[in-house]
Order: C-alpha cells, then structure tokens, then sequence
C-alpha cells in the first residue's frame, strides 16, 4: 500500500531559526516527490517538484533532499519568517498516471 | 486573476440533501481533479478528467457524481448527503496527465458542513 509518513506532526520555532521537515514514503514505483505549503483556509500550493534523479532543489529560503534509496525526504526552511507559518505536505507521485499520495503534512508556527 | 476558482466557499446544508460544488480553471490545462481534505487534513485524490473523460475514479461512494461539461470546468455533484460527507473539498488542475511531472494548482477549498 501506497503510503507517506511526515515528522514531526507539528513544531514551533523562532524566527530567524532554521528547522528541518521529514517525509518517508512507499509509494512504488517512483516517479517523483512534491512539497506543498498549505496556508490556513488555503489551497495548497507547489513548493519543489524532484524526480528520482535529483536529489536537492531549492525555491528560495526553502530547500529539498531526495534519497531515492532510502525512501526518504526533507524540507528545510532557512531564517524563517511569520510567512512561513502554515502546514508542509510531502507528496508522492507514482509512476503510470497522475496520481498522487499525500502525507498528513507538518504544522509549522513560527514565532516572533 | 484567480487561476483555480470554486463556488461556493462555504456550504453548510442538512443531511439528505443533494448539493453541487463547482470549479473553473482559467490556465488552459487539460486535466482536472477533485480531493477531499478530512478533518486529519489527509487530502485524497476523488476523481480526474482528462480532456472531460473520467481517467481516476477511486472508490467514492455513487453519491459523489463528477461532471466535466468542458475542459475548464469540473462540478461535484452530491446526492443523499452524509455527516461524513463534511470536508473541505479542493479542486485542482494540471496541463496533463500522465507519467510526466506534471505540476498541480489547486482551488481555495470549499468547506462542506452537514448537519
């Protein structure tokens, strides 16, 4: 069963601070992997798009790793800003077809 | 100007009742997709149109009835509507479908309560 697992569910951080999102998945066979950030009463919206050989893309102040081996990703936000207070949704896409699996996403608050 | 729109935002109705939600897209894309966002913030792929031809139908309860009159356009029909059945219901859509990357837009949401 195709499935992916965020962590932490929820974090605060101060900011200016860096944090680090985690996604794991099983989602087989591979096609790519997206992060979305979901503001609050929002759609989501499109962060990083990586496919398997990639393993880092950055969209700003917002940075992802791809290990294609170990089924694994991160998210990593530098010098957060208030903006950045939403939730993180790691999504992976399999092969033959468009459709995609979500994970339950991680709230971030940052703090002033 | 709003690249994935749906009407109405907000739809709080009775149990029983049959309700529509609707979504239009402005960005010329040939597939089109309905999510359901439950309370646990799990957003599910419900169906996908491509070019108005049904290519993802998961297993959604036949209340739930897709209709594609156009490439643009893709309305939610809901029959014999459920306590369950209260979500927030995202409409999305991408240039095309396929094995290829295709990047997703999504909708603001339309929040359904039913009481």
């Amino acid at each position: 069963k195709n499935q992916v697992e965020q962590s932490p569910q929820s974090l605060i951080i101060l900011e200016g601070k860096n944090c680090t999102l985690q996604c794991n998945y099983t989602v087989s066979p591979f096609s790519n992997l997206r992060w979305y950030k979901q503001d609050t009463g929002r759609g989501p919206v499109s962060l990083t798009i990586m496919t398997f050989s990639e393993n880092t893309k950055s969209n700003g102040r917002y940075t992802a790793t791809l290990d294609a081996d170990t089924k694994q990703s991160s998210l990593h936000i530098t010098a957060s800003q208030l903006s950045d207070s939403a939730s993180y949704i790691c999504v992976v896409s399999a092969t033959a077809g468009n459709k995609l699996t979500f994970g339950g996403g991680t709230r971030v608050l940052v703090k002033p | 100007d709003t690249a994935v729109s749906q009407t109405p935002k907000y739809l709080v109705t009775q149990m029983g009742n049959d309700k529509s939600i609707k979504c239009e897209q402005n960005l010329g894309h040939d597939t089109m997709y309905w999510y359901k966002q439950d309370s646990k913030k799990f957003l599910k792929i419900m169906f996908s149109y491509n070019n108005k031809e049904l290519i993802i139908n998961e297993t959604v309860p036949n209340r739930f009835s897709p209709k594609s009159p156009d490439k643009a356009h893709l309305n939610l029909h809901i029959n014999s509507l459920e306590l369950g059945d209260s979500a927030v219901y995202f409409c999305a859509s991408s240039q095309g479908w396929g094995t290829d990357t295709y990047e997703q837009y999504f909708g603001p949401g339309t929040r359904l309560t039913v009481t």
